[in-house]
């Protein structure tokens, strides 16, 4: 069983720039959620995806946005890029309820803005 | 909305040792608690959860226990290895009927074990 997949792995970006980050769930996962990890913040939540729907959202600035496609897929946006959205973006899906099995993370991407 | 605060940020224990990394939360709604295992370059891992009806959980040399008048909960690793060398993060979901689901996550211990 394949696991979660994100791409690109590394990313680098011109401050200004915009990025957009792919995620691929776990077959049958339908809840897609983001989180930015930063050595000094740790895993901050970004948004969460279900079935299309932005479920759930975290406390960060418009320019970070999303959008769920029909076969689960998500994608991550991020535009006017500045130098502190430097981190590493992390994807994890889930089957519904959460704690049926908990979180499955992918590798994530590392953005690196210059 | 949710807090989680985790301690300590980071720890150290001879081989062989135990090792506790404790964390709490602010929201009594919280009925769900998993850890999870970030070795270095690697993705987090869950590697063992507890829901609110239960108070201790069990699984080989890990254990977490759950305190819900305190809102408290602990990770507990007997007979450390060098493998379990990593950052482990615990975290606290609140599901609604709707099913808005969310986990928020501790900063983080760094466990070194020392051979």
């Amino acid at each position: 069983k394949a696991g979660v997949t994100q791409t690109p792995r590394y990313l680098i970006k011109t401050r200004g720039q915009q990025v957009t980050l792919s995620c691929s769930p776990i077959s049958g996962h339908r809840s897609v959620s983001w989180y930015q990890q930063t050595p000094g913040q740790g895993l901050q939540f970004l948004f969460e995806y279900f079935s299309e729907t932005q479920r759930n959202k975290g406390n960060f600035p418009g320019r970070f946005s999303g959008r769920q496609f029909s076969n689960s897929r998500s994608e991550m946006n991020v535009s006017t890029l500045e130098l502190g959205d430097s981190a590493l973006y992390l994807c994890a899906s889930s089957l519904w309820p959460l704690t049926t099995r908990g979180y499955t993370f992918g590798s994530g991407t590392r953005l690196t803005v210059v | 909305g949710e807090n989680v605060e985790q301690h300590p940020s980071t720890l150290s224990v001879q081989e062989g040792d135990s090792a506790v990394i404790k964390c709490t939360y602010s929201d009594s709604a919280s009925n769900y608690f998993p850890w999870y295992k970030q070795e270095l370059g690697k993705r987090p891992q869950l590697i063992i959860d507890i829901r609110s009806n239960v108070g201790e959980k069990k699984d080989q040399r890990i254990a977490v226990t759950l305190n819900k008048t305190a809102k408290h909960f602990s990770l507990h690793i007997t007979e450390t290895q060098p493998e379990d060398s990593a950052v482990y993060f615990c975290a606290a979901s609140t599901i609604s009927n709707f099913g808005n689901e969310k986990l928020t996550f501790g900063t983080g211990t760094r466990l070194t074990i020392i051979p």
